[in-house]
């Protein structure tokens, strides 16, 4: 029954590495998001996506970029990993209904950057 | 800068009393507010909402209460049980004029533990 799928539940990475975070939903939904959650913090959104091949930056984009290139397919990547990226990193997507009938969320990846 | 802001950061509630988790919005913009709930291992999962046409919306135990002038709202937990023991966190939605995308701002999170 599992909906929105993060490739990876735990993730080390070296500083400087790329690193690709892949999430896939199987909901035929419009939107995608990836949040990054830390303590303190709350869920703060990197980026979005409305559809495919379309891209907007959320609050806190620097460092990463985004692909989708299927409607199905969010990825997240980070250009140079940084100790500063070490974090839970959340997927979600929602039908384009302004959210209304919820986000359903990834079960997340943690990510370690060493 | 945070648009939501969320109090406590941390609550301890009997079984059987009463949680309040606390949320107060900057962003008139603001016109949608849910309630998302988060246990270990888990993303986060809809809980309950609200529209700003409303003061009150009550789902079983929860209910969301909204003060538009003071631009609050808040979560009220009856009769809590030891499942309940969560991260809740509110959020915001800030329609975008792309015509179907909206995006969630979220608060801080409130952790809850319901001791027996």
């Amino acid at each position: 029954d599992v909906k929105v799928t993060q490739s990876s539940r735990y993730l080390v990475k070296r500083t400087g590495e790329k690193v690709f975070l892949e999430c896939v939903q199987d909901m035929d939904h419009e939107n995608m998001f990836w949040y990054r959650q830390d303590p303190g913090l709350g869920l703060r959104l990197i980026y979005f996506s409305y559809d495919v091949k379309m891209k907007e930056k959320g609050d806190i984009p620097e460092g990463y970029s985004v692909s989708r290139e299927k409607k199905e397919r969010f990825s997240l990547i980070l250009e140079s990993a940084s100790t500063n990226q070490t974090s839970m990193y959340l997927c979600a997507s929602s039908f384009g209904d302004r959210g209304l009938r919820g986000y359903t969320f990834g079960s997340g990846t943690r990510l370690t950057v060493v | 800068q945070q648009q939501v802001k969320q109090s406590p950061q941390s609550l301890i509630v009997q079984k059987g009393g009463i949680s309040i988790i606390n949320c107060a919005y900057e962003n008139t913009a603001f016109d949608y507010f849910p309630w998302y709930q988060q246990f270990p291992g888990k993303g986060p999962a809809l809980l309950i909402a609200i529209r700003p046409d409303v003061s009150e919306k009550k789902e079983g135990r929860f209910t969301i209460s909204f003060n538009k002038s003071a631009k609050q709202f808040s979560l009220h937990i009856m009769d809590s049980q030891p499942g309940d023991s969560a991260t809740y966190f509110c959020a915001a939605t800030d329609f975008i004029n792309t015509g179907t995308a909206s995006k969630l701002t979220f608060g801080t999170g409130t952790r809850l533990q319901v001791t027996l």
